[in-house]
């Protein structure tokens, strides 16, 4: 079964510019989630989307959005990048909603913002 | 929030066995103890999750302290591949954010 994707992988912005970035859950997955890694502040949730719903949300200003289609696959839009956007950005998906659920990492999209 | 606390680095000898401590003194009775690894420009990798009891899989062993204030995950023989930050993590039935900690960073020494 092929791993979660993501595309881009690599990303160069300027400041201002928006983005939107994709990610291809495991089939039959139904759960994604997306994810903010920096030196500083580590790893961050972004939200969570479960049958095209957003189900939980992380402390991150309106700028960062998301959506999930039917299929299951997700976008994430960052609109007027800042610098400190910078980022690894990760996407992980899991069959199921639920804190039983195993999450499975893509290899992240990795923006600079300039 | 549910927060836990990790070293932040921890050394091992390869092929010898690797304890790895996680406290969670404010977890509730019905969160769930993830473990994930990163290994170096990689996403993270699941390595195994419990409840209450411990648990075994092929990657490691997750031992639960009887009053789940702590957990430990057991690398049996630590090998060069080993070499990651371990997240521990503690997941509620409302399910609400994630919140990953900084993790250990666990070097493996041939």
């Amino acid at each position: 079964k092929a791993g979660v994707t993501q595309t881009p992988r690599y990303l160069i912005k300027t400041r201002g510019q928006q983005v939107t970035l994709s990610c291809s859950p495991i089939s039959g997955h139904r759960s994604v989630s997306w994810y903010q890694q920096t030196p500083g502040q580590g790893l961050q949730f972004l939200f969570e989307y479960f049958s095209e719903t957003q189900r939980n949300k992380g402390n991150f200003p309106g700028r960062f959005s998301g959506r999930q289609f039917s299929n299951s696959r997700s976008e994430m839009n960052v609109s007027t990048l800042e610098l400190g956007d910078s980022a690894l950005y990760l996407c992980a998906s899991s069959m199921n909603w639920g804190p039983q659920e195993t999450q499975y990492f893509g290899p992240g999209t990795r923006l600079l913002v300039l | 929030d549910a927060k836990t606390t990790q070293p932040n680095s921890m050394e091992s000898n390869e092929e010898e066995p690797v304890h790895l401590p996680c406290n969670h003194s404010t977890i509730s009775g019905t969160d769930y103890i993830h473990w994930y690894r990163q290994l170096p420009s990689q996403g993270p990798e699941y390595v195994i999750h419990g409840l209450t009891s411990n648990v075994n899989n092929r990657m490691a062993s997750l031992a639960i302290a009887e009053d789940r204030k702590s957990s430990t995950l057991i690398l049996h023989r630590a090998t060069l591949r080993d070499a990651a930050v371990y997240y521990c993590i503690l997941l509620k039935t409302s399910y609400d954010k994630v919140i990953f900690g900084p993790g250990t960073s666990l070097s493996v020494i041939p």
